[in-house]
C-alpha cells in the first residue's frame, strides 16, 4: 500500500522560497500523478498543483506563477517549491497520488499524507 | 474562492441521516466526475467516494454520493459519533484547468 511522508522546514521567512520533499514507499513514482495540497488553518483545501513521472505538470492557476514541483524517480520522491512566500501561505502541506484519466474527467486523490505545517514569519 | 459551494455545516442525532449538497457548473461538476473526502482533525484526509458514486475499499456503505446536472450530493446513514468531521467535495474544472474542493462541510453529531 502507498504511503507518503513530507518533509521540510516548519518555519519559512517572508520573501523566501518554501521547500518541501515527499517520500513515496510501498510502491513506485514511476506511474501515476502526483500531488500537493494546502490547507491554511482554519480554512479549506487548496489543490497546488500534479506532476506526471515523466516530469510533466499542471500548477493551480493561482499559484502558478511562484510554483514548481519536480520529481526525482530514482530517489522515488517529489518536490515543491514556492517562492517569494508571505504571511498568506501559511499552511499544512500535504502530498498525495493524484489519479488523472480523461483530461480530468476523472480525477481523485487517494492516499494523502499526513501533512507538514509551515509556517511564514520572520 | 472556491468554485464549489457547500453548506457551512449539518447536523443530526446518532443513527439518523446527512445529507451534504456540492454546488457547481458546466465547467466543474457539470461534465466530470466527483470525490469526496473526509477531513477528521490531526489526520490526513479520506477519499469516501470517486467516479460520483464509488466507494474505495474499506469505506462502509453507509457513505454514498451521486450527481445530478451541476450538483453533487453525499449521504451518510446511521450517523456515529466519529464521523464528526468536515466533508470536502471536489472535481476537475476544465476552465481553470486544475482540481478544485468545496467549500466544506462540518458534519456534527448531536
Amino acid at each position: 500500500q502507498v504511503q507518503l511522508q513530507e518533509s521540510g522546514p516548519g518555519l519559512v521567512k517572508p520573501s523566501e522560497t518554501l521547500s518541501l520533499k515527499c517520500s513515496v514507499s510501498g510502491g513506485s513514482i514511476s506511474r501515476d500523478y502526483w500531488s500537493w495540497i494546502r490547507q491554511p488553518p482554519g480554512k479549506g483545501l487548496e489543490w497546488i498543483g500534479y506532476i506526471y513521472y515523466s516530469g510533466s505538470t499542471n500548477y493551480n492557476p493561482s499559484l502558478k506563477s511562484r510554483v514548481t514541483i519536480s520529481v526525482d524517480t530514482s530517489k522515488n520522491q517529489f518536490s515543491l517549491k514556492l517562492s517569494s512566500v508571505t504571511a498568506a501561505d501559511t499552511a499544512v502541506y500535504s502530498c498525495a497520488r493524484f489519479y488523472y484519466y480523461g483530461s480530468g474527467v476523472s480525477s481523485w486523490i487517494d492516499p494523502w499524507g499526513q501533512g507538514t505545517l509551515v509556517t511564514v514569519s520572520s | 474562492q472556491s468554485v464549489l459551494t457547500e453548506p457551512p455545516s449539518v447536523s443530526a442525532a446518532p443513527g439518523q441521516k446527512v445529507t451534504i449538497s456540492c454546488s457547481g457548473s458546466s465547467s466543474n461538476i457539470g461534465n466530470n466526475y466527483v470525490s469526496w473526502y473526509q477531513d477528521l482533525p490531526g489526520t490526513a484526509p479520506t477519499l469516501l467516494i470517486y467516479d460520483n458514486n464509488k466507494r474505495p475499499s474499506g469505506i462502509p456503505d453507509r457513505f454514498s454520493g451521486s450527481k445530478s446536472g451541476t450538483s453533487a450530493t453525499l449521504d451518510i446513514t446511521g450517523l456515529q459519533t466519529g464521523d464528526e468531521a468536515d466533508y470536502y467535495c471536489g472535481t476537475w474544472d476544465s476552465s481553470l484547468s486544475a482540481y478544485v474542493f468545496g467549500t466544506g462541510t462540518k458534519v456534527t453529531v448531536l
